[in-house]
């Protein structure tokens, strides 16, 4: 199976900063990589699929790079409502795994 | 916009059985792939199964072969998950989603571009 490793795991930000978040596969997946965003008690929403590609009605301040093993996202401006976690998942393989998630909390 | 009510979850004993569907709306539900992923109580997300627009292949996570058994009704939009066998680590809240195909990469990427509210399964003495 192929591991999905987020860092940091946790992160305290202020509104405005600029947020990178970054993840590794434990073998090379090309670019077949997505992110996905979750709010507590909610379900998760897609934000970015095959590394870059941003999916509809995201706004533009999430972007996604990389290709191989390492991976980032970068929220350019952080607003109040991205305060979330966020997972990486690679759907190169099956089993389509996901990272352990990076929790972005309010600093 | 694309609608997914997931519904079946429960408290349930050890060794039990449970079903559960999830009802898919404002889409044509007979042309995609769907996928059922879990979420353990304060722990990170985790592929289950997924089902071809046939329901002709289908795939499932190590810890779940032999126990559950995806399975779709297009003439209902509705998807399935039977579990048997239930085990304390099955606790988790189940949530459907919609299997999206970026066209751009051979074979194309997928992700879960749709996902219900999910449904909680319990499985405790």
């Amino acid at each position: 199976d192929i591991q999905m490793t987020q860092s940091p795991s946790s992160l305290s930000a202020s509104v405005g900063d600029r947020v990178t978040i970054t993840c590794r596969a434990s073998q090379s997946i090309s670019s077949y990589l997505n992110w996905y965003q979750q709010t507590p008690g909610k379900a998760p929403k897609l934000l970015i699929y095959a590394a870059s590609g941003l999916q509809s009605g995201v706004p533009s301040r999430f972007s996604g790079s990389g290709s191989g093993t390492d991976f980032t996202l970068t929220i350019s401006s952080l607003q109040p409502e991205d305060f979330a976690t966020y997972y990486c998942q690679q759907t190169y393989s099956t089993p389509w795994t996901f990272g352990q998630g990076t929790k972005v909390e309010i600093k | 916009e694309v609608q997914l009510v997931e519904s079946g979850g429960g408290l349930v004993q050890p060794g039990g059985s449970l079903r559960l569907s999830c009802a898919a709306s404002r889409f044509t539900f007979s042309g995609y792939w769907m996928t059922w992923v879990r979420q353990a109580p304060g722990r990170g997300l985790e592929w289950v199964a997924n089902i071809k627009q046939d329901g002709s292949e289908k795939y499932y996570v190590d810890s779940v072969k032999g126990r559950f058994t995806i399975s779709r009704d297009n003439a209902k939009n509705s998807l399935y998950l039977q579990m048997s066998s239930l085990r304390a680590e099955d606790t988790a809240v189940y949530y459907c989603a919609r299997v999206s195909l970026d066209l751009k990469l051979v074979p194309p990427c997928v992700a879960f571009d749709y996902w219900g509210q999910g449904t909680l399964v319990t499985v405790s003495s």
